[in-house]
């Protein structure tokens, strides 16, 4: 059981650059967030998912685009990267709805650098 | 959304027990709380979750009293190797989810 694989586990990227950040899950979750991670502070929601067709805006979605056209797979989009947007970025999912029991599932983080 | 208060940083020696309080004074009648528990370089780890009063499980305890606006973390007997950042988090399920995580308590465990 895989659970959250996210890929590529590190990446550099120069000033105005795009790349797509891939994230699937095998435990056949409904919901699914993006998350990052600037050192030494919290996580901070970017978007998320309740299920195939359905996104929406976290707390700091701005120069980020997602899809979600599969249960699986929730891939976060950068269309032009800034040094702003370095950070460790962990895509996560859960059951949600009736099956909720609260666990948030993480994947390993994908560690981005921009330059 | 409820927001938490959570202590920036906390320090403890082998052995000891751990509280850690959070605050939530505008929870709502759907929230429940959840706590997490990351180390350096790894994505948060799903700890314990409540609705009210007491709940224990294989690695802490939850206590939560019956105005539900804190809960305390407790984690007996503390290693070395609980020492990481401790998140608090309300959530209501019945909104689709939407999981903000606030600043985190670091843990620091002293021999």
């Amino acid at each position: 059981n895989a659970g959250v694989t996210q890929t590529p586990k590190f990446r550099i990227l120069k000033i105005g650059q795009s790349m797509t950040l891939q994230c699937t899950q095998d435990m056949n979750h409904n919901y699914m967030y993006w998350y990052r991670q600037d050192p030494g502070m919290g996580l901070k929601l970017i978007y998320y998912s309740v299920g195939a067709g359905i996104t929406d805006k976290g707390e700091v979605p701005n120069g980020y685009n997602v899809s979600r056209s599969t249960t699986e797979d929730f891939p976060l989009r950068l269309e032009l990267a800034a040094p702003s947007q370095t950070s460790v970025y962990f895509c996560a999912s859960s059951y949600g709805g009736t099956k909720n029991t609260g666990e948030l599932f993480f994947g390993e983080g994908s560690r981005l650098t921009v330059l | 959304l409820a927001k938490t208060t959570q202590p920036i940083s906390m320090d403890s020696y082998e052995g000891q027990e751990v509280n850690i309080t959070c605050s939530h004074n505008n929870i709502a009648t759907n929230d429940y709380i959840t706590w997490y528990q990351q180390f350096p370089s790894q994505g948060p780890r799903f700890i314990i979750q409540g609705y009210k009063t007491k709940v224990t499980n294989e690695v802490a305890s939850l206590f939560i009293p019956a105005d539900r606006k804190s809960s305390t973390l407790s984690l007996p007997r503390v290693s070395l190797s609980d020492t990481a950042v401790y998140y608090c988090l309300v959530v209501d399920y019945n909104q689709g989810g939407k999981l903000i995580f606030g600043q985190g308590t670091e843990l620091s465990v002293k021999p």
